[in-house]
């Protein structure tokens, strides 16, 4: 089953605007990764939070992690056409043997010029 | 850079056929994986490579198998094609099991 689960699935914002999407998981975690995937291509990766951080920044990204509610927030701000993409958070175990990444089922942003 | 790079692009199978799916990384990483994704399902992991010589199996391994031919190739083969392995397939690699991970442009896969 999955791990992550983002929120909304889709969202339509004007330029400029602010766009903020959200991940919730079931189990605890030693990393979370949010990814972008633009049409047609792979994923690429954004930015990683670990466990112990509540906030952290690139750019025009902010993430932030609540690990008693087991949630991720990724905010982008002054959004632009380019950021028309899907996003999608990653989760991966504490146990060892457990690493991989567990990848939710997306957000899908698009940015109206 | 190349980074990862995966073949074929697209493919059209019949029922029953088989191929093979080639993933080659130029960053010198440990760690390779392969996932496929379905509409609305997000990725799933059907097999890793810790390490070179060592495979795994994933979420959904049925139906697939794989061949960590040497520390840069990681490959994919569908035995007998089915129609329920329509997807597109993403190949992806990292130096450190947690890092993160760089992904291919995929391969997009029909079964008729």
């Amino acid at each position: 089953s999955q791990q992550g689960e983002e929120d909304p699935q889709a969202l339509s914002i004007q330029e400029g605007e602010n766009a903020t999407m959200n991940c919730s998981y079931k189990t605890s975690i030693n990393n979370l990764q949010w990814y972008r995937q633009n049409s047609g291509r792979g994923l690429v990766h954004l930015i990683l939070i670990r466990s112990n951080e509540r906030e952290k920044h690139s750019g025009r990204l902010r993430v932030t992690l609540d690990t008693s509610k087991k949630s991720s927030s990724l905010l982008i701000t002054a959004s632009r056409a380019a950021d028309t993409a899907s996003y999608f958070c990653a989760t991966d175990g504490t146990n060892f043997g457990n690493e991989k990444l567990t990848f939710g089922t997306g957000t899908r942003l698009t940015i109206i010029p | 850079n190349a980074g990862v790079t995966q073949t074929p692009k697209f493919q059209v199978l019949k029922t029953g056929q088989s191929m093979t799916l080639q993933c080659a990384q130029d960053m010198n990483h440990n760690s390779m994986y392969w996932y496929r994704q379905d509409p609305g399902m997000g990725l799933r992991l059907i097999y890793y490579s810790a390490s070179e010589g060592t495979t795994d199996k994933g979420e959904v391994p049925n139906g697939y198998n794989v061949s960590r031919l040497n520390k840069r190739e990681f490959s994919l083969r569908l035995e007998s094609a089915a129609p329920s392995q329509t997807s597109v397939y993403f190949c992806a690699s990292t130096g450190q099991v947690r890092q993160p991970q760089h992904f291919g442009d995929g391969t997009r896969l029909s079964i008729l």
